[in-house]
């Protein structure tokens, strides 16, 4: 099975920063890599799919690229909303997985 | 777009079994691929299970395998999730999800504890 690691675990950040989040799967996987965003107490939203493609509605600040076994997720200018803990999930086969998640607080 | 809503939870003695229900509406089940996905309490997420459009295809996280079953009833847009054998570390949300396009439901808790 395909395990994935983010780096790091955890991130402080001021609100305007740009951010970067590593993904890195144990073997090398397709593009299908998405990225989610959860907030306490909510669902995953699904931000990011096929590595880069944009979930409609999520604002641009939101940049994912990669490919092989690394992967990441950029937030160009971070917004007091964007606090939040952040994952990565494949779907290259089953069984799919998620990474442990980062966590972004505020500094 | 669909909306999907977990039922099921609730309190569990460690070896029993649960099953759980997830009913969506907004859209017929039958055009959708299905997981179940949990969380334990302050936890990271953990892909469990997937049951193909039709239901002729099944897959399971390697731990999980023989200890839960993925079912689907199309007729009632329906999707559920059998746990057998619980133990306390089996205590987590569970959220029923549609494969593309994702949507996501508010989970159920369970709670194995004696």
């Amino acid at each position: 099975a395909i395990q994935l690691t983010q780096s790091p675990s955890s991130l402080s950040a001021s609100v305007g920063d740009r951010v970067t989040i590593s993904c890195r799967a144990s073997q090398a996987i397709s593009s299908c890599l998405n990225w989610y965003q959860q907030r306490p107490e909510k669902p995953p939203k699904l931000l990011i799919y096929h590595t880069s493609t944009l979930e409609s509605g999520v604002p641009s600040r939101f940049v994912g690229s990669g490919s092989g076994t690394d992967f990441t997720l950029t937030i160009s200018s971070l917004q007091p909303e964007d606090f939040a803990t952040y994952y990565c999930q494949h779907c290259n086969s089953y069984p799919y997985s998620f990474g442990p998640g980062t966590k972004l607080e505020m500094k | 777009q669909a909306q999907l809503v977990e039922s099921g939870g609730g309190v569990v003695r460690p070896g029993g079994s649960l099953r759980l229900s997830c009913a969506v509406s907004r859209v017929s089940l039958s055009n959708y691929g299905l997981h179940w996905i949990r969380q334990a309490p302050g936890k990271g997420l953990e892909w469990m299970a997937f049951i193909s459009k039709d239901g002729s295809t099944e897959h399971y996280a390697d731990s999980l395998k023989g200890r839960i079953t993925i079912s689907r009833d199309n007729s009632r847009d329906t999707l559920f999730l059998q746990m057998n054998s619980l133990r306390v570390d089996d205590t987590a949300v569970y959220y029923c999800a549609t494969d593309w396009p994702v949507n996501w439901g508010q989970g159920t808790l369970v709670t194995v504890s004696s």
